[in-house]
């Protein structure tokens, strides 16, 4: 079956715009994690979803990402009024179960943002 | 707040030596500790994880309280083990939080 997928792949965007970015999880996994990969900060875990609940936001940078998931399945990570450090790739992975970090996780190809 | 010390950076050794990648972490609690790895041009992935003590691609990891390490050990090094490794550590996760915490990642190079 299909891995987990990620949209756009690429995105450029002007500093001050809202960037949307989206993940397909695996089609019944009930967990869903969103990650940053950048060169200044390396890997940085941003949220986890059990379900369409994500019961620990503090690990978004600022207030302005947002994340939500609806029916289980597609995530959404909003960042509004990019800032050049939100540059970097966004990776989402999904597990079959919610037992956090607990299941092998499924990586996505990542999306890879660049904030002019 | 937890950390986790990746002190190498780059990593160097010839095909067949034994490998050892160090993890050292910082936390109060009982911490889960995990070896992730990204080979090039390919999608991060799980490599092992301490609770399940289990031995992936001959790689093993002992979690060890004492020194506040987990560092990966490999035998006889293959070239296709060359990638990026990350160690990462979460909270237990009954401590009720949701977080899990990278080192800064170790380039493992393997010299034919």
């Amino acid at each position: 079956g299909a891995g987990v997928s990620q949209s756009p792949s690429n995105k450029v965007t002007e500093k001050g715009k809202d960037v949307e970015l989206r993940c397909d999880p695996i089609s019944g996994h009930t967990a869903l994690y969103w990650y940053r990969q950048s060169l200044g900060q390396g890997l940085e875990f941003l949220i986890y979803f059990q379900g369409n609940s994500a019961p620990d936001k503090s690990g978004l940078p600022s207030d302005r990402f947002s994340a939500e998931r609806t029916g289980g399945s597609v995530s959404t990570l909003t960042i509004q009024r990019t800032q050049q450090e939100d540059s970097a790739v966004y990776l989402c992975a999904s597990s079959l179960d919610g037992t956090l970090f607990a299941e092998t996780q499924y990586f996505g190809p990542g999306t890879r943002l660049l904030v002019l | 707040a937890q950390r986790v010390t990746q002190p190498e950076k780059l990593l160097s050794v010839f095909k067949g030596a034994p490998v050892e990648l160090k993890c050292n972490y910082s936390y109060s609690g009982s911490p889960e500790l995990f070896w992730y790895v990204q080979y090039s041009r390919q999608r991060l992935q799980l490599l092992l994880r301490h609770i399940s003590r289990e031995s992936i691609k001959g790689f093993t990891a002992d979690l060890n309280k004492g020194e506040t390490s987990f560092h990966l050990k490999k035998p006889f090094a293959q070239e296709e083990d060359s990638a990026m490794y990350y160690c990462a550590l979460t909270p237990y996760s009954g401590a009720g939080s949701y977080q899990l915490t990278f080192g800064k990642g170790t380039k493992l190079s393997v010299i034919p």
